[in-house]
């Protein structure tokens, strides 16, 4: 069974661009999170969605949004990119009937956003 | 609001050595705990983790880790460390509010 996958792995941009990242979660899987993993300041929570909603949001500001597809993958769009959104940007998946907390994230290899 | 501490942020032991990781959490209820993995230019797998019952959890990799309430503290140990276990640990704290709170991470470095 396929894990879950992120595509691109790489993207470097330059400031002011815009960039989109996507994600593919494990098949049955309705919930998709993302994080930001930037250098030394760890794991931070972007998003989550859930049957194509928006469930909850992080302390991020409106440039980064994001939606669900039908299919129930995803994409993150960064706009207005800063130097400082350069780092690993990591999404997982779960399976939450109920929206019931999932006890486990199954997490892709990340995409690394690197803003010149 | 919860927060997830490891005051490590590098750990070199000998190959064979015992490990501990060390992991304290602030939240008001009974937490959901985890421990994750991350090796390099992958993404994070699941250790192990605890939700109730029996305080001391195995996981995989020979990973355990105990639940103290009155430390506040989720702490990983293994008995024998292999090269192979070199990576970044993340301990995480899960709510209601269904995000995964991440602690700094710390870096596990084994020397032969």
């Amino acid at each position: 069974e396929a894990g879950v996958t992120q595509s691109p792995t790489h993207l470097i941009k330059t400031r002011g661009q815009q960039a989109t990242l996507r994600c593919s979660p494990i098949s049955g899987h309705t919930s998709v999170y993302w994080y930001q993993q930037a250098l030394g300041l760890g794991l931070q929570f972007l998003l989550w969605y859930d049957e194509g909603e928006e469930r909850n949001r992080g302390n991020f500001p409106p440039r980064f949004s994001g939606r669900q597809f039908p299919n129930y993958s995803s994409e993150l769009n960064v706009n207005a990119l800063e130097l400082e959104d350069s780092a690993l940007y990591l999404c997982a998946s779960a399976n939450q009937p109920g929206l019931a907390f999932p006890g486990e994230l199954f997490f892709g290899e990340g995409s690394r956003l690197t803003v010149l | 609001a919860q927060s997830v501490t490891q005051p490590d942020i590098h750990i070199t032991v000998s190959e064979g050595a015992s490990l501990e990781l060390r992991c304290n959490y602030s939240y008001g209820a009974t937490p959901y705990l985890f421990w994750y993995v991350q090796s390099p230019g992958q993404g994070l797998q699941l250790l192990l983790k605890y939700f109730s019952g029996d305080t001391l959890v195995q996981g995989i990799k020979g990973f355990e880790a105990e639940f103290k309430r009155s430390q506040s503290s989720f702490n990983l140990r293994k008995p024998s460390v292999h090269w192979s276990d070199a990576a970044e640990y993340f301990c995480a704290v899960g709510h209601g509010g269904n995000k995964l709170v991440f602690g700094a991470g710390t870096i596990l470095r084994v020397k032969s």
